[in-house]
């Protein structure tokens, strides 16, 4: 399958502080890049939908102006997680999809710890 | 609301045994069927995707559908301490290029 990388792996930052997370696919070009996020034990939780070149559609309940998302490329996204507090704390996860049959492919996760 | 129905488990099957994990949908218009696997911290994984009615093996991985009954199944022959893990079931959204509905997943233990 595709690879898609993550960075950072993980993260500590001060409550307030904003923390941007990339995602890239290496292996080939994503039109469309998703991100989730997942608390411990829970399911995954889908945050957006990114498209290539326009705005991201955000799932209901996601506050768009506090997770701010871009994807200026084929192969990079990110998410920026603005003014975080500690309930921010959680496992994101972005994956990108467009493969023959429609998959998606997951990058490894960025662990976020909000202090 | 479209949605993907799994056991959450704990299955537990003895090392070496057939483990058979199930999953219904309810989105009629879904054309892509996948099983995911996650280990505890880890992302998902895509092992097993499936397109048409029947059987699709891949190793000791099989994934059966039944759009009719809107039923994904995926079997895991001799089992594996390394395959104990959740397993997720996903749907191609009706009318989206790639979004996905995820089942919450079933909790695999194989024992030794």
């Amino acid at each position: 399958g595709a690879v898609v990388s993550q960075h950072p792996s993980r993260v500590i930052c001060k409550s307030g502080t904003s923390v941007k997370i990339e995602c890239r696919s290496l292996d080939f070009q994503a039109t469309t890049m998703f991100w989730y996020r997942q608390f411990p034990k829970k399911s995954l939780m889908l945050m957006a939908t990114s498209n290539e070149g326009s705005k991201a559609t955000y799932e209901q309940g996601v506050e768009k102006d506090k997770f701010l998302i871009n994807h200026a490329s084929l192969t990079l996204s990110t998410l920026t997680v603005t003014s975080a507090h500690p309930e921010d704390s959680s496992f994101y996860i972005c994956s990108a999809g467009g493969g023959d049959y429609n998959e998606q492919f997951f990058g490894p996760g960025t662990r976020l710890t909000v202090l | 609301q479209k949605e993907v129905e799994q056991n959450s488990g704990p299955l537990s099957v003895p090392e070496g045994a057939i483990a058979s994990l199930n999953c219904t949908y309810s989105d009629r218009g879904s054309q892509s069927f996948f099983w995911y696997r996650q280990y505890s911290g880890k992302s998902p994984e895509l092992i097993m995707s499936i397109y048409s009615n029947g059987d699709k093996e891949d190793g000791r991985f099989t994934a059966q559908l039944n759009k009719a009954s809107q039923y994904v199944s995926l079997l895991i022959r001799d089992s594996q301490p390394s395959d104990s893990a959740t397993y997720l079931c996903a749907v191609t959204v009706t009318g989206t290029a790639s979004k996905l509905t995820f089942g919450t997943g079933t909790r695999l233990q194989v024992t030794l």
